[in-house]
């Protein structure tokens, strides 16, 4: 069975500041991970993926994440924070089959101060 | 990436009825998701829809309560049956991306069951 972990249900930074998110998975195969984000009463939005490849995954509006396969871990970036970054941010996985089913994080709201 | 938009965007209901959900795509699609999103929680697959098949659910969730429909490959339904308060959520479909290891998300559906 796959999981998810995501560290920190809410993360504050300013604005100009680094983010990062935290997201852990776990699976017993060579996962597909990915980071979705959801903006007030909306649905959610691919930021980005990793399927293989390239550990270094860049994705939207400034955004990256590096796959670590030894750290279990799939973290979430971006070099200077905007006030519009301001949603809840999930990460997700599946077992790269071609039925996939994607394990959601429990989420990270991202809040950023003037 | 497909369109998806669903119907109604939001619905205030009272325990005992049902309610029906629209998902269209902008295209054809092979298998569509529906996942739940309860207040304040991550998202959770509910069941798995592909067109000429019934449905295929996930631990938790049962057809009677669920029921699912998908008539063509751009279509499909989901139905909350005998609602009770306990079942508001955010409900929101997905299909699967070109590069068929990424889903994406329509708007959802703010269902509130008083």
């Amino acid at each position: 069975a796959q999981s998810v972990t995501q560290l920190g249900s809410h993360v504050s930074v300013s604005e100009g500041a680094l983010v990062l998110l935290r997201c852990n998975y776990s699976s017993s195969v060579p996962p597909y991970l990915f980071w979705y984000v959801q903006y007030p009463n909306q649905g959610l939005q691919l930021l980005l993926k990793y399927t293989t490849g390239a550990t270094l995954v860049k994705g939207i509006n400034g955004f990256e994440a590096e796959f670590k396969k030894s750290e279990t871990s799939f973290h979430l970036t971006k070099p200077s924070a905007h006030m519009s970054d301001a949603a809840e941010y999930f990460c997700a996985v599946s077992d790269g089959t071609g039925f996939q089913k994607l394990v959601f994080g429990t989420g990270t709201r991202l809040l950023v101060s003037p | 990436s497909a369109v998806i938009s669903q119907k109604p965007s939001r619905d205030i209901c009272q325990r005992g009825t049902s309610l029906t959900i629209q998902c269209q795509v902008d295209s054809q699609v092979t298998m569509m998701f529906w996942y739940r999103q309860q207040p304040g929680q991550s998202l959770t697959l509910i069941a798995t829809a592909n067109q000429g098949s019934e449905a295929t659910y996930e631990s938790g969730f049962v057809i009677d309560k669920f029921p699912i429909s998908r008539p063509n490959l751009t279509f499909s339904t989901l139905t909350v049956s005998n609602m009770s308060p306990e079942d508001s959520s955010i409900y929101l479909c997905s299909t699967m991306g070109l590069a068929g290891n990424e889903q994406y998300f329509g708007p959802g559906t703010r269902l509130t069951v008083t």
